[in-house]
């Protein structure tokens, strides 16, 4: 079966400062994992993603995110916060189990960028 | 080239009654999956469908169905509808299992 974890229903950072924003997963088989982005009133916009190739990805905006099997982690993070960065983040996990093949998303984590 | 299209963007339906809502992929994508997304909460996956075959199903009842049509256009059926199908609903196209480009989702109020 798989699962995600987001840790922290919101973020809070101040403009210029490190986001870090936390996914852990689990999957019985080698997963697929994704990181979304979505502003108010918006579908879903892919920031980047795993696929089993270097566990250090890079995705667009700024963002870039590390894959750590020990760690079953994928957190997301970005060195300098900008004020259009403030929207929900998802993590997600993609993989055939029960049911066939599904994608499964995080809770969310919201981030607030200050000025 | 156009994205992927929902329709309609919004829907006020009352209890008991069907809804069917529509998802067009992004042109050479065979792919189309479903998601739930209530209100401050994640997606919940529905269904994925690949060639017009069902290739994955989430945990959702028998009131939600779904079909995808020769020229990969998707519709989501849900009968019998609850206040707890109050969410919007998203429509993902893809190429096969590979990333999935997402639609701006159809709100779905039900009264």
């Amino acid at each position: 079966a798989q699962s995600v974890t987001q840790l922290g229903s919101h973020v809070s950072v101040s403009e210029g400062a490190l986001v870090l924003l936390r996914c852990n997963y689990s999957s019985s088989v080698p997963p697929y994992l994704f990181w979304y982005v979505q502003y108010p009133n918006q579908g879903l916009q892919l920031l980047l993603k795993y696929t089993s190739a270097a566990t250090l990805v890079k995705g667009i905006n700024g963002f870039e995110a590390e894959f750590k099997k020990s760690e079953t982690s994928f957190h997301l993070t970005k060195p300098s916060a900008h004020m259009s960065d403030a929207a929900e983040y998802f993590c997600a996990v993609s993989g055939r189990g029960d049911g066939g093949f599904k994608t499964i998303f995080g809770a969310g984590t919201r981030l607030f960028v200050k000025a | 080239d156009a994205g992927v299209t929902q329709s309609p963007t919004h829907l006020i339906k009352t209890r008991g009654q069907q809804v069917t809502l529509r998802c067009s992929p992004i042109s050479g994508h065979k792919s189309v999956s479903w998601y739930q997304q209530v209100l401050g909460q994640g997606p919940q996956f529905i269904f994925q469908y690949y060639e017009k075959e069902e290739r994955g199903r989430g945990n959702f009842p028998d009131r939600f169905s779904a079909r995808q049509f020769p020229n990969y256009s998707s519709e989501l059926n849900v009968n019998a509808l609850l206040l707890g199908d109050s969410a919007l609903y998203l429509c993902a196209s893809s190429l096969q299992s590979g990333d999935q480009y997402f639609g701006p989702g159809t709100r779905l109020t039900v009264l």
